[in-house]
């Protein structure tokens, strides 16, 4: 297994510009989450999903959508960029509630 | 929403000391408690977990202590290895569609 997979693993973008940010699991788990990771914060919870066509708002959503259309799959959709959303962005998985959580390997993302 | 802080945010112990790391929660709902470890540039890994219908659980070096009343739970590492040097992470959440709530990290270095 693979386990949980981001990509891309740098990208640099101009403010304004929009862009996904891709996240594949294949451990068949109904729970993913994406996080955002500045320092001195910890991980931040932008959006979850507790299942497909399931999405719901973390602690820090604006400026970003979501969508879940399969179980596997999970992106992030910066919608206009602004140099605030310069960060490390990881996408998570589990089997279910209170359940320990599969971080990828990030998508480090810095916006001029 | 919840509310995790941790302490201290930098830790130096000399290799082979103890390493303690607190956290507190303020959701009196929250019942899943894990670690996570996180090494320069990588994932956020886990490296122990605790219930809350469990007071102290232990793996090797690693042990965590859960008090629900007073809502705190911390970290201890023992005889202390230059490989434990990391940033730790606490996090709570509950049963409530797998939503992460996470501390804002301790940088922790063994000295040689």
């Amino acid at each position: 297994n693979a386990g949980v997979t981001q990509t891309p693993k740098f990208q640099v973008l101009k403010t304004g510009q929009s862009m996904t940010l891709q996240c594949a699991q294949d451990m068949n788990h109904e729970y993913m989450s994406w996080y955002r990771q500045d320092p001195g914060m910890g991980l931040r919870l932008i959006h979850y999903s507790v299942g497909a066509g399931i999405t719901d708002q973390g602690e820090v959503p604006n400026g970003y959508n979501v969508s879940r259309s399969t179980t596997e799959d999970f992106p992030l959709r910066l919608l206009s960029a602004a140099p605030s959303q310069t960060s490390v962005y990881f996408c998570a998985s589990s089997y279910r509630d209170s359940q320990p959580q599969h971080f990828g390997d990030g998508t480090r993302l810095s916006i001029l | 929403g919840e509310n995790v802080e941790q302490h201290p945010s930098t830790l130096s112990v000399q290799e082979g000391d103890s390493a303690v790391i607190k956290c507190t929660y303020s959701d009196s709902a929250s019942n899943y408690f894990p670690w996570y470890k996180q090494e320069l540039g990588k994932r956020p890994q886990l490296i122990i977990d605790i219930r809350s219908n469990v007071g102290e659980k232990k793996d090797q070096r690693i042990a965590v202590t859960l008090n629900k009343t007073a809502k705190h739970f911390s970290l201890h590492i023992t005889e202390t290895q230059p490989e434990d040097s990391a940033v730790y992470f606490c996090a709570a959440s509950k049963n409530t569609g797998n939503q992460f709530y996470f501390g804002t990290g301790t940088s922790l270095t063994v000295i040689p």
